[in-house]
């Protein structure tokens, strides 16, 4: 089993919508959890963190559910611009390893 | 401000030469990631340092894979011989202290 999975998607929803995506996690004693974004051919990007009770960010929302070992994101009113791939990443505590889901694609359509 | 910064951008090769990627991390960082991002596995961490020294290399594939990091500005990642599967984008990343990583724009390589 990976240590972090994800859909790979594609999701496609058209302009407006609200879509979300999960992502689950093997080992209980992860500590820390982030959003990052890639775009086709880039590098990736930090979106946001995942704090325990849950965080926004202007039309983005992460949550993290401990219990279920999930995270997610979700990203209200999409904009043709939030077309990317969306990668989960996850770390234990007293290491630095990131470790990183596969991704999840989104195409926002017009 | 200058992220991390990578070369080659991109390289094409042929199996069985060697290959060595650069990287330069953000200044004053003090962690060093190599990872990899193939489609079938995803970004993969290859490598990190703390300080210059190699923390933790459990992610290097294979003893072709070696790399380094000489002083506090530099890094490379050597693939010697080099194979096809050895294709991938490799990323170089840099963090400070507990904060999360900052990727360069990566290294596309092609092994004929």
């Amino acid at each position: 089993r990976k240590e972090v999975e994800q859909d790979p998607g594609p999701f496609n929803v058209p302009e407006g919508a609200t879509v979300a995506f999960n992502c689950t996690y093997s080992n209980s004693a992860s500590q820390s959890f982030f959003w990052y974004r890639q775009d086709c051919r880039k590098e990736p990007k930090l979106l946001m963190s995942v704090y325990s009770s849950g965080n926004e960010d202007g039309r983005f929302t992460a949550q993290l559910n401990r219990a279920s070992q999930y995270i997610s994101l979700l990203i209200r009113d999409s904009k043709l611009s939030d077309s990317a791939t969306y990668l989960c990443v996850v770390t234990t505590s007293g290491t630095y390893k990131y470790i990183f889901g596969t991704g999840t694609r989104l195409k926002v359509l017009a | 401000d200058a992220g991390v910064i990578q070369s080659p951008r991109h390289e094409v090769t042929e199996m069985g030469q060697e290959v060595t990627l650069r990287c330069k991390p953000i200044s004053g960082h003090d962690y060093l990631f190599w990872y990899r991002q193939t489609m079938m596995r995803g970004l993969e961490l290859l490598i990190y340092f703390n300080n210059n020294v190699p923390i933790d290399d459990s992610g290097m594939p294979e003893d072709r894979f070696s790399a380094k990091m000489p002083n506090a500005s530099f890094s490379t990642l050597k693939i010697q011989p080099s194979e096809p599967r050895d294709s991938a984008v490799y990323f170089c990343a840099s963090s400070s202290g507990l904060r999360i990583p900052y990727f360069g724009p990566g290294t596309r390589l092609l092994v004929l």
